[in-house]
């Protein structure tokens, strides 16, 4: 079956550490996507990438990293520098320029610092 | 700035009585306006993706509909399976793929 998958599904931090959080898709999609959502809001925007090699800033980079080596792939690293990183993540794709412009989601890995 | 904005921000609604969820947006060049639905604890589901006025689509009890100011989001005769936060996004031509997203109406349907 062809989908998102991101791992782990709850991941926990120390203050200080970096962390990163996998997201894998089969969909063959060009575009991938990261976002954070806080309870009881949407989603905002983290880093986005629409080619591999090549990747933006959204709403809310700071304190956040990401690289796009491979299509399939886009992990995000939760830096130290991030200041409250507690909440959940969810990883997306699309296709890039083409006619059908919604994204897809994974379900999601919940960060908490502890 | 692109801005959406979703009102009201919960709903309580009794099985089977029929209602509307609103999706507001000030944007500069609407490419689309995107409807998901959000299950506690889970990444949201796709539903509709609407792409000018006037536009409308049906998906067993939601229909969707779209003007150039907002959107609706109707729900005839809900189940409480219906239950979930339902968000709306908007596409904007300057900003590529990219989608802005309102904070989500959470919808509850009592049996």
């Amino acid at each position: 079956d062809g989908g998102i998958t991101q791992s782990p599904k709850y991941l926990f931090r120390k203050e200080g550490q970096n962390v990163t959080l996998s997201c894998e898709q089969n969909l063959n999609h060009d575009a991938m996507y990261w976002y954070r959502q806080d309870p009881g809001q949407g989603l905002r925007l983290i880093y986005y990438s629409q080619i591999v090699n090549d990747f933006q800033k959204g709403d809310i980079a700071e304190g956040y990293s990401v690289s796009r080596e491979k299509k399939e792939s886009f992990p995000l690293t939760v830096t130290s520098a991030q200041k409250n990183p507690t909440a959940f993540y969810l990883c997306a794709s699309s296709i890039f320029g083409g006619d059908i412009d919604e994204q897809f989601f994974g379900p999601g890995t919940r960060l908490t610092v502890l | 700035e692109d801005q959406v904005t979703q009102s009201p921000e919960a709903l309580r609604l009794q099985e089977g009585e029929s209602s509307s969820l609103n999706c507001s947006y000030t944007v500069s060049g609407l490419r689309g306006l995107f409807w998901y639905r959000q299950d506690p604890g889970k990444g949201p589901e796709f539903l509709f993706t609407l792409y000018s006025a006037g536009e409308e689509k049906e998906k067993e009890r939601l229909k969707a509909t779209l003007t150039k100011k907002e959107s609706f989001l109707h729900i005839t005769a809900p189940k409480p399976e219906d239950s979930a936060t339902y968000l709306c996004a908007v596409q904007v031509w300057a900003s590529g793929s990219r989608l802005t997203f309102g904070e989500g109406t959470q919808l509850t349907v009592n049996p």
